[in-house]
Parts: structure tokens; sequence; C-alpha cells
């Protein structure tokens, strides 16, 4: 089954405790991308990829760093996690950039 | 003025309604168009795709692009209450290497039995 999972789906931590949300896809797709969402603004890119070792910014990449060192993963990493960054998480795959997207099931992050 | 405009609802209908749901945009690059749904808590799932200007039809769902008016819509057919969730719209474009693939806001649809 084509699926992109991340973990954890839920999670409750403090201010500035590092933490890393994790998403794989099983599909081959070469790019993939960090969304958050927010009550009254939507879906915002955070981070993308085009490839293996090949990443860029989004709208609102603050405060979170990415990696994608293979092709089927792209971890998010919160290194210093604050309040303002309690959202709902989807990672997100596609063939191309602009071509519809398998979306994750969400992490729901809190930060204390 | 947001790229992809999109009215967040509620949208509230009684079962077996025909509903529509609605976008602008304001970039004439966009060439992709997309529907998802999106069940609460759950990712959302690609619905439609159409590529320019058009109709496209799949069962009780119809996707509308206007390229012209700069205008994309989403029709339900006798609507049924599993139908309820946040319906968001997508339009892309690809040039020079570079993509761009923007979300409106989402529309919440109620279908009350």
């Amino acid at each position: 089954e084509a699926q992109v999972t991340q973990n954890p789906r839920y999670l409750i931590t403090v201010t500035g405790k590092k933490l890393t949300v994790t998403c794989s896809q099983n599909m081959n797709h070469e790019y993939m991308s960090w969304y958050r969402q927010d009550p009254g603004l939507g879906l915002r890119q955070i981070y993308y990829s085009m490839n293996v070792e090949v990443t860029d910014k989004g709208d609102v990449p603050e405060g979170y760093k990415v990696s994608r060192k293979e092709k089927r993963n792209f971890p998010l990493i919160l290194e210093s996690p604050s309040p303002n960054q309690t959202s709902l998480y989807f990672c997100a795959s596609s063939t191309r950039g602009d071509q519809p997207q398998h979306f994750g099931d969400g992490t729901r992050l809190s930060i204390l | 003025q947001k790229e992809v405009e999109q009215d967040p609802g509620p949208l509230s209908v009684p079962e077996g309604a025909i509903v529509s749901l609605n976008c602008t945009y304001s970039n004439s690059a966009f060439q992709y168009f997309m529907w998802y749904r999106q069940y609460s808590r759950k990712g959302p799932e690609l619905l439609m795709y159409t590529y320019s200007s058009g109709n496209k039809e799949d069962g009780r769902f119809t996707a509308q692009v206007d390229k012209s008016s700069k205008y994309i819509s989403l029709f339900i057919r006798d609507s049924q209450p599993s139908d309820s969730a946040t319906y968001l719209c997508a339009c892309a474009y690809s040039g020079a290497g570079s993509y761009q693939l923007t979300f409106g806001k989402g529309t919440k649809l109620s279908v009350i039995p």
C-alpha cells in the first residue's frame, strides 16, 4: 500500500527539548515536503526537498531543520522548540513539486 | 492578496443537496488544479486533479476550472453525511526548474442527515 508514514502521531514536550519527527514514503517519490496546519492559516510549507541532499526553505522555515540523506526519509527537526511551534504537522511526497501530494496522517505537537 | 483564496465556511447543507465549493486565484501561471478532502484527524487526500481549463467528473464529484476568470469549483451531487470534511483547493505550476504548489485555507462542509 502506497503511504507516507509519520511518527510520532502525538507529542507533548517542553520548550527547548530537541525533537525529531520522522517521515517515510514507499512510493519512490523524489519530492517531499513538510507543512504545518493552523486554524485560520491553512497549510503552510516549512521545507521541501526535490531530491536526495537537495532541500530548500518553504514559507515558514524559522526554527526548523530538515535533512534528506535517503530518498524515502525526510525528518523534521526542532532543535529548540518553542510554544509557537505547537501545531499539526504533515509530511507529503510526490513525483514533482507541482503534482498531487500524498500526505501522512499528521503529527500533533504541543510545546509547553 | 493571497494567491489562492477560499471561503472557510463553515458550510452546512442537508443530505442530498448539491454542494458548490469555490476558489479564486491570482497567478495566471497556475496550470494544475486540485481538490483535496481532509477528514478530522487525517491528512488531506487527493479528490480531483485537472490540468488547464475545463471540467472533470468522477462519480458525484465534478471539478471545473475557468482560467479566464481564475476561478475553480468543486460540485458534489447528492451529498452524503460521509462527505462532511474540510475541502482544500490547490493550484500549481512549474517553470524554469522550479515548482509552486499553493493551497487554499479550506472550506469546512457539514452534510446533515
